[in-house]
């Protein structure tokens, strides 16, 4: 269903850069790219999006290439507690945006 | 920050009985969600809420699911008559426009629902 491809796990050492990519080559002109992250069963947490300008919040910074087939959602000094599951998202269902989520990938900070 | 608040947060049922699940969306928001993710398994979109009613649902939805916004808090997701494949975590979440519009949504952490 979901329209990205994203590694299923990754590791990141404490302190460092955690650099998640996603590939969505067949993402349209006016889709957004969402990235959400859920830590243990807690709810999705909204983290970045973007169009097809890099961003950047407190939380993360989102770089997306010129074609827009692919981005890569950066934390930049990841810590233990951003050990969790991270989904890309650009597919939306409907005229509410409804969220179509994929497996993600499970990134694992180590210490 | 405000959030999403869920309650209650574990509800166990016999099967068979009715559950109403009860979520606050972010208190200026207009568009509401339920989803649901079974154990192990990836979240899923059941249901969407604007102006009083639903705007999208999906298969998983059928009559035994209905949804209310009884005042202008409230958020409820109604099971008619539980089934065992009901167990799951159901997650609310809400927008202020719909999320395909450069909005997004922001999710609840879950009322874990075990069904006996």
């Amino acid at each position: 269903d979901a329209k990205t491809t994203q590694p299923p796990s990754m590791d990141c050492a404490e302190g460092r850069a955690a650099n998640l990519p996603c590939n969505h080559s067949t993402i349209s002109g006016n889709e957004y790219v969402y990235w959400y992250r859920q830590i243990h069963s807690q709810g999705p947490q909204y983290i970045i999006h973007g169009l097809k300008n890099n961003e950047t919040n407190e939380m993360a910074s989102l770089i997306i290439t010129e074609d827009r087939k692919s981005s890569t959602l950066i934390l930049p000094h990841a810590t233990l507690r951003d050990t969790a599951v991270y989904y890309c998202i650009v597919r939306v269902r409907g005229s509410q945006g409804n969220l179509i989520f994929g497996k993600g990938t499970k990134l694992s900070v180590k210490p | 920050e405000p959030e999403v608040t869920q309650t209650p947060s574990h509800q166990v049922t016999q099967m068979g009985q009715e559950v109403i699940l009860r979520c606050v969306p972010i208190s200026n928001h207009l568009y509401f969600y339920w989803y649901r993710q079974i154990l192990g398994q990836k979240v899923e979109f059941l249901v969407s809420f604007y102006n009083n009613e639903i705007s999208e649902k999906s298969e998983i939805f059928d009559d035994q699911f209905s949804v209310e916004r009884p005042d202008g808090s409230n958020f409820t997701l109604k099971i008619r008559s539980t089934k065992l494949e009901d167990s799951a975590m159901y997650f609310c979440a809400s927008s202020a426009r719909p999320t395909g519009g450069n909005q997004p949504q922001h999710f609840g952490d879950g009322t874990r629902l075990s069904i006996l």
